[in-house]
């Protein structure tokens, strides 16, 4: 069954360093997502992504956050000068669809960790 | 706004019933969604509703009552492995999900 994968499965930075994170979404999916996971918290949606462009950002996703298709394959999150408060499991997603009834698929995320 | 409660904690015995259940307060949604987080791992779908009432797939059954604002997982014959967070999420109309802060359920022998 496909599944989407991530790289790396940890992160360790320190702080002010830049990160990126990867992500294969499935492959004959159009919709990608980034959502982050503070430990002992829910789940929080970052990003939506279509059609090589932003569909829908929340107001964690602030100018240090960027997302980027470079090829058919890859989508990345990329944080510019990473904070403490950045630290957590960042898990990308991919659908469908963009249907309020279609599920997304969640890879198994990066531990992203900033000292 | 929308605002979801789930339960923090339940535990209950192998071989047993739980119902988990998820109130949510949103002016309005598509879909509700339930998914399974296992400590460490990444969200994985369970089942969803749209309409009012019962879906069933397999060992796991959800139900939705848009009335009142109310849904739950019921998980039946459970399982060691069933030990996990157990996340109820919606999708309001033209957004994303936005999840609620899961039950962490806990299996005993």
């Amino acid at each position: 069954e496909p599944e989407v994968t991530q790289t790396p499965s940890h992160q360790v930075t320190q702080m002010g360093q830049e990160v990126i994170l990867r992500c294969v979404p499935i492959s004959n999916h159009l919709y990608f997502y980034w959502y982050r996971q503070i430990l002992g918290q829910k789940v929080e949606f970052l990003v939506s992504f279509y059609n090589n462009e932003i569909s829908e950002k929340s107001e964690i996703f602030d100018d240090q956050f960027s997302v980027e298709r470079p090829d058919g394959s890859n989508f990345t999150l990329k944080i510019r000068s990473t904070k403490l408060e950045d630290s957590a499991m960042y898990f990308c997603a991919s659908g469908t669809t963009s249907a309020s009834t279609d599920t997304q698929y969640f890879g198994p995320g990066t531990r992203l960790t900033v000292l | 706004g929308q605002n979801i409660d789930q339960p923090t904690e339940m535990t209950a015995t192998e071989g047993a019933i739980v119902q988990i259940n998820c109130t949510y307060q949103t002016s309005g949604f598509n879909g509700l969604f339930w998914y399974q987080q296992h400590a460490g791992e990444a969200p994985t779908f369970l089942s969803y509703n749209v309409l009012d009432g019962l879906e069933e797939k397999g060992r796991f059954s959800s139900f939705l009552s848009r009335s009142k604002g109310y849904s739950y997982l019921l998980l039946k014959e459970l399982q060691m492995k069933d030990s996990a967070s157990y996340l109820c999420a919606v999708r309001p109309y033209g957004q994303n999900f936005v999840f609620g802060p899961g039950t962490r359920l806990s299996v005993l022998p």
